[in-house]
Protein backbone atom coordinates (compact mmCIF):
# COMPACT_ATOMS: atom_id res chain seq x y z
CA UNK A 1 0.00 0.00 0.00
CA UNK A 2 1.44 3.31 -1.01
CA UNK A 3 1.30 5.27 1.85
CA UNK A 4 2.83 8.96 1.98
CA UNK A 5 3.79 10.83 5.35
CA UNK A 6 4.11 14.49 6.25
CA UNK A 7 5.94 16.07 8.88
CA UNK A 8 7.55 19.05 10.39
CA UNK A 9 4.44 22.24 9.67
CA UNK A 10 3.71 24.26 12.42
CA UNK A 11 3.22 28.01 13.24
CA UNK A 12 5.88 30.27 12.13
CA UNK A 13 6.80 34.21 11.79
CA UNK A 14 6.89 36.49 8.60
CA UNK A 15 10.59 35.64 6.94
CA UNK A 16 11.17 32.71 8.36
CA UNK A 17 11.89 29.34 7.00
CA UNK A 18 10.61 26.21 7.48
CA UNK A 19 11.77 22.59 6.03
CA UNK A 20 9.02 20.06 5.82
CA UNK A 21 9.81 15.60 5.07
CA UNK A 22 7.76 13.11 3.40
CA UNK A 23 8.52 9.61 4.29
CA UNK A 24 7.23 7.15 1.43
CA UNK A 25 6.24 3.70 1.85
CA UNK A 26 4.84 0.82 -1.01
CA UNK A 27 6.44 1.77 -3.42
CA UNK A 28 9.87 1.64 -5.24
CA UNK A 29 10.80 5.85 -4.20
CA UNK A 30 13.36 6.29 -6.78
CA UNK A 31 11.29 5.39 -9.90
CA UNK A 32 8.92 8.39 -9.23
CA UNK A 33 8.74 12.10 -9.69
CA UNK A 34 7.43 13.53 -6.86
CA UNK A 35 5.43 16.64 -6.14
CA UNK A 36 4.11 19.09 -3.70
CA UNK A 37 0.71 20.63 -3.87
CA UNK A 38 -0.90 23.28 -0.96
CA UNK A 39 -4.54 24.52 -0.26
CA UNK A 40 -5.27 27.53 1.99
CA UNK A 41 -7.53 27.12 4.50
CA UNK A 42 -11.11 27.13 2.69
CA UNK A 43 -9.54 27.61 -0.66
CA UNK A 44 -8.49 25.76 -3.77
CA UNK A 45 -5.20 23.63 -4.48
CA UNK A 46 -2.00 24.86 -5.90
CA UNK A 47 0.92 22.96 -7.49
CA UNK A 48 4.03 23.91 -5.36
CA UNK A 49 6.74 21.98 -6.73
CA UNK A 50 8.00 18.59 -8.59
CA UNK A 51 10.84 17.02 -8.57
CA UNK A 52 12.12 14.24 -10.81
CA UNK A 53 13.10 10.58 -10.02
CA UNK A 54 16.58 11.07 -9.87
CA UNK A 55 16.37 14.76 -8.44
CA UNK A 56 18.26 15.92 -10.83
CA UNK A 57 15.83 18.67 -12.65
CA UNK A 58 13.04 20.50 -10.08
CA UNK A 59 10.43 22.72 -11.25
CA UNK A 60 8.21 25.78 -9.46
CA UNK A 61 5.26 28.34 -10.68
CA UNK A 62 6.49 31.67 -9.95
CA UNK A 63 4.87 32.51 -6.55
CA UNK A 64 7.43 29.85 -4.87
CA UNK A 65 10.76 30.32 -7.44
CA UNK A 66 13.52 31.28 -5.22
CA UNK A 67 12.19 31.06 -2.06
CA UNK A 68 10.93 27.12 -2.16
CA UNK A 69 12.92 24.49 -2.57
CA UNK A 70 11.70 20.61 -3.09
CA UNK A 71 14.56 18.17 -2.61
CA UNK A 72 15.00 13.89 -1.92
CA UNK A 73 16.94 11.63 -0.94
CA UNK A 74 15.80 8.45 -2.62
CA UNK A 75 18.08 6.35 0.31
CA UNK A 76 15.79 7.48 2.96
CA UNK A 77 12.95 7.45 0.81
CA UNK A 78 12.30 10.77 1.82
CA UNK A 79 11.17 14.18 -0.31
CA UNK A 80 11.54 17.58 1.41
CA UNK A 81 10.42 20.97 1.04
CA UNK A 82 12.61 23.90 2.20
CA UNK A 83 10.77 27.05 2.88
CA UNK A 84 12.46 30.07 2.85
CA UNK A 85 10.97 34.13 3.03
CA UNK A 86 7.55 32.40 4.39
CA UNK A 87 4.66 35.04 3.66
CA UNK A 88 0.91 34.59 5.23
CA UNK A 89 -0.09 34.04 1.86
CA UNK A 90 2.25 30.49 2.23
CA UNK A 91 -0.07 29.60 4.95
CA UNK A 92 -1.89 26.37 4.31
CA UNK A 93 -2.14 22.58 4.31
CA UNK A 94 0.95 20.91 1.83
CA UNK A 95 0.57 17.79 0.72
CA UNK A 96 3.34 15.41 -0.40
CA UNK A 97 2.33 13.91 -3.66
CA UNK A 98 3.52 10.76 -5.83
CA UNK A 99 4.01 11.83 -9.42
CA UNK A 100 4.73 14.28 -12.21
CA UNK A 101 2.25 16.06 -13.84
CA UNK A 102 -1.09 14.19 -12.49
CA UNK A 103 -1.58 13.15 -8.61
CA UNK A 104 -2.48 9.73 -7.92
CA UNK A 105 -1.38 9.31 -4.58
CA UNK A 106 -1.67 12.02 -1.41
CA UNK A 107 -0.49 12.40 2.13
CA UNK A 108 -2.72 13.65 4.83
CA UNK A 109 -1.29 16.90 4.80
CA UNK A 110 0.44 19.29 7.38
CA UNK A 111 -0.62 22.53 7.88
CA UNK A 112 1.66 25.64 8.02
CA UNK A 113 0.74 28.98 9.50
CA UNK A 114 2.24 31.43 8.46
CA UNK A 115 1.80 34.63 11.29
CA UNK A 116 3.62 36.83 13.68
CA UNK B 1 -0.82 30.46 -17.02
CA UNK B 2 -4.05 28.56 -18.29
CA UNK B 3 -6.66 29.28 -16.19
CA UNK B 4 -9.11 26.81 -15.23
CA UNK B 5 -12.99 28.11 -14.52
CA UNK B 6 -15.54 26.09 -12.75
CA UNK B 7 -18.49 26.76 -11.44
CA UNK B 8 -18.54 27.19 -7.78
CA UNK B 9 -21.83 24.93 -6.96
CA UNK B 10 -24.14 22.47 -8.06
CA UNK B 11 -26.96 20.67 -6.99
CA UNK B 12 -28.48 17.52 -7.79
CA UNK B 13 -30.88 14.66 -6.35
CA UNK B 14 -30.19 11.45 -5.02
CA UNK B 15 -30.04 8.96 -7.78
CA UNK B 16 -29.90 11.71 -10.85
CA UNK B 17 -27.56 12.11 -13.44
CA UNK B 18 -24.82 15.47 -12.76
CA UNK B 19 -22.22 17.06 -15.43
CA UNK B 20 -19.23 19.37 -13.65
CA UNK B 21 -17.69 21.42 -15.95
CA UNK B 22 -14.40 22.63 -16.54
CA UNK B 23 -13.09 25.55 -19.29
CA UNK B 24 -9.67 26.21 -20.19
CA UNK B 25 -8.09 29.48 -20.80
CA UNK B 26 -6.18 27.87 -23.67
CA UNK B 27 -6.06 24.32 -25.64
CA UNK B 28 -4.46 21.43 -22.96
CA UNK B 29 -5.22 19.05 -25.57
CA UNK B 30 -6.36 15.75 -23.38
CA UNK B 31 -4.30 16.62 -20.19
CA UNK B 32 -6.85 17.10 -18.16
CA UNK B 33 -7.47 14.94 -14.58
CA UNK B 34 -10.42 15.30 -12.11
CA UNK B 35 -10.04 15.11 -8.44
CA UNK B 36 -12.29 14.47 -5.36
CA UNK B 37 -11.79 16.15 -2.29
CA UNK B 38 -14.33 15.34 0.60
CA UNK B 39 -14.42 17.93 3.98
CA UNK B 40 -11.34 17.25 6.09
CA UNK B 41 -9.79 14.61 3.59
CA UNK B 42 -6.49 14.89 0.91
CA UNK B 43 -8.33 14.86 -2.81
CA UNK B 44 -8.75 11.95 -4.57
CA UNK B 45 -7.42 11.24 -8.40
CA UNK B 46 -10.90 10.17 -9.97
CA UNK B 47 -10.30 10.52 -13.86
CA UNK B 48 -6.90 10.95 -15.75
CA UNK B 49 -6.47 12.43 -19.53
CA UNK B 50 -9.65 13.20 -19.51
CA UNK B 51 -11.42 10.50 -20.04
CA UNK B 52 -9.71 7.59 -18.08
CA UNK B 53 -11.25 6.19 -14.92
CA UNK B 54 -8.41 5.77 -12.06
CA UNK B 55 -8.25 2.17 -11.08
CA UNK B 56 -10.70 1.58 -7.48
CA UNK B 57 -12.86 4.43 -8.48
CA UNK B 58 -16.92 3.72 -9.44
CA UNK B 59 -18.08 3.02 -12.92
CA UNK B 60 -20.39 5.87 -12.03
CA UNK B 61 -17.66 8.38 -12.65
CA UNK B 62 -17.06 9.28 -16.19
CA UNK B 63 -15.13 12.07 -17.97
CA UNK B 64 -14.56 13.57 -21.69
CA UNK B 65 -13.49 16.49 -23.56
CA UNK B 66 -10.82 18.05 -25.15
CA UNK B 67 -8.93 21.16 -26.17
CA UNK B 68 -10.60 23.72 -23.92
CA UNK B 69 -13.82 22.19 -22.65
CA UNK B 70 -13.91 19.41 -20.19
CA UNK B 71 -16.91 17.49 -18.26
CA UNK B 72 -16.81 14.72 -15.17
CA UNK B 73 -20.54 13.32 -14.67
CA UNK B 74 -21.65 11.28 -12.11
CA UNK B 75 -24.32 9.36 -12.87
CA UNK B 76 -26.26 7.93 -11.25
CA UNK B 77 -25.13 10.35 -7.74
CA UNK B 78 -25.45 8.79 -4.35
CA UNK B 79 -25.14 10.34 -0.78
CA UNK B 80 -21.45 9.26 -1.24
CA UNK B 81 -20.36 11.61 -3.67
CA UNK B 82 -20.87 14.60 -1.58
CA UNK B 83 -17.81 16.78 -2.28
CA UNK B 84 -15.55 19.12 -4.09
CA UNK B 85 -14.31 18.65 -7.63
CA UNK B 86 -11.31 19.79 -8.99
CA UNK B 87 -10.24 19.91 -12.51
CA UNK B 88 -6.42 20.29 -13.06
CA UNK B 89 -4.04 20.79 -16.32
CA UNK B 90 -1.03 19.16 -17.22
CA UNK B 91 -0.55 20.42 -20.53
CA UNK B 92 2.46 23.25 -19.40
CA UNK B 93 3.81 24.38 -16.43
CA UNK B 94 2.93 25.62 -14.09
CA UNK B 95 0.46 22.76 -13.59
CA UNK B 96 -2.96 24.85 -12.28
CA UNK B 97 -6.31 23.65 -10.98
CA UNK B 98 -9.35 25.04 -11.15
CA UNK B 99 -10.97 26.41 -8.78
CA UNK B 100 -13.49 23.46 -7.30
CA UNK B 101 -16.87 22.97 -7.55
CA UNK B 102 -19.04 21.91 -4.20
CA UNK B 103 -21.51 19.32 -5.15
CA UNK B 104 -25.05 19.66 -3.21
CA UNK B 105 -27.92 17.09 -2.80
CA UNK B 106 -31.17 19.17 -2.87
Amino acid sequence: EVQLVETGGGLVQPGRSLKLSCVASGFTFNNYWMSWTRQAPGKGLEWVASITNSGGSTYYPDSVKGRFTISRDNAQNTLYLQMNSLRSEDTATYYCTRGSYVFAYWGQGTLVTVSS
Amino acid sequence: DTVLTQSPALAVSLGQRVTISCRASKSVSTYMHWYQQKSGQQPKLLIYSASNLESGVPSRFSGSGSGTDFTLTIDPVEADDIANYYCQQSNELPLTFGSGTKLEIK
